[in-house]
C-alpha cells in the first residue's frame, strides 16, 4: 500500500521552460514533504521541503506548492537546465514519526538543451 | 570527503547465501537508516537507529540483521539470500529531528542468482 505517489514516471522538457513534477499522498497524518534529486549511481540528495503550515515553499528556480485538500504537492523547476535532468524523488513524514520517511517511485526528468 | 559510504558498490550472489554491507557517516549524525530501492523504484525504509539504539523496524523478514557498532556505522547483514532480496540498498544518515538533512550514500546493487 503506498502512501506516496508519483504517477509520471517520466518527464521530457525543453531547456528553459517549466519543469512541474507532481505527487500525491493518502495519509492525511503527514505535514512534512520533501523533495530529493538523484542521478544514476548516486544516492538521492535533498532539495526542497514543505511543512503542512505552509503552502508554498521557494528556493531558487525550485518551488514546491503544497495542496493539503486535495493531498498533492508539485515541484516547479523555472527555468530547467540539463542538469536538472535526474529522477526526482517526493517524500512524505509525520511530525509523530519523524525518522520514517515514505518515498514516491521517481519521476525521471529529461531538460532537452 | 564522502559524506555516507556504503560497500560493496554492487553485489553479485547466489541464493542460499549470507552477506554483508557496511555503511558508514563521517558527519557526526546520530541517526542512520537502511533502505531498500525494489524493482518498482520505491524507496522503503527498513530499519533506523538512533545512537546505536534501533528505534525503526518495518515489517522485514528477520533474515535481515541491522547492526551498529557506534554512531558512525550501521551494516546491514542478510542471510539466506532469496531471489526476491535483489534490489539496491541505501543507508543514509541525519540528525535526530531533522528530517531535511538526511544524507543517502551511493547505494548498494544486490543481485541474487
Amino acid at each position: 500500500d503506498q502512501q506516496v505517489k508519483q504517477n509520471s514516471p517520466s518527464l521530457s522538457v525543453q531547456e528553459g521552460r517549466i519543469s512541474i513534477l507532481n505527487c500525491d499522498y493518502t495519509n492525511s497524518m503527514f505535514d512534512y514533504f520533501l523533495w530529493y534529486k538523484k542521478y544514476p549511481a548516486e544516492g538521492p540528495t535533498f532539495l526542497i521541503s514543505i511543512s503542512s503550515i505552509k503552502d508554498k515553499n521557494e528556493d531558487g528556480r525550485f518551488t514546491v506548492f503544497l495542496n493539503k485538500s486535495a493531498k498533492h504537492l508539485s515541484l516547479h523547476i523555472v527555468p530547467s537546465q540539463p542538469g536538472d535532468s535526474a529522477v526526482y524523488f517526493c517524500a512524505a513524514a509525520g511530525t509523530y514519526n519523524f525518522n520514517k520517511f515514505y518515498f514516491g517511485s521517481g519521476t525521471k526528468l529529461n531538460v532537452k538543451p | 570527503d564522502t559524506a555516507v559510504s556504503q560497500t560493496p558498490k554492487y553485489l553479485v550472489t547466489q541464493m542460499g547465501n549470507d552477506k554483508s554491507i557496511k555503511c558508514e557517516q563521517n558527519l557526526g549524525h546520530d541517526t542512520m537508516y537502511w533502505y531498500k530501492q525494489d524493482s518498482k523504484k520505491f524507496l522503503k525504509i527498513m530499519f533506523s537507529y538512533n545512537n546505536k539504539e534501533l528505534i525503526i523496524n518495518e515489517t522485514v523478514p528477520n533474515r535481515f540483521s541491522p547492526k551498529s557498532p557506534d554512531k558512525a556505522h550501521l551494516n546491514l547483514h542478510i542471510n539466506s539470500l532469496e531471489l526476491g532480496d535483489s534490489a539496491v540498498y541505501f543507508c543514509a544518515s541525519s540528525q535526530q529531528g531533522r528530517t531535511d538533512t538526511q544524507y543517502f550514500g551511493p547505494g548498494t546493487r544486490l543481485t541474487v542468482l
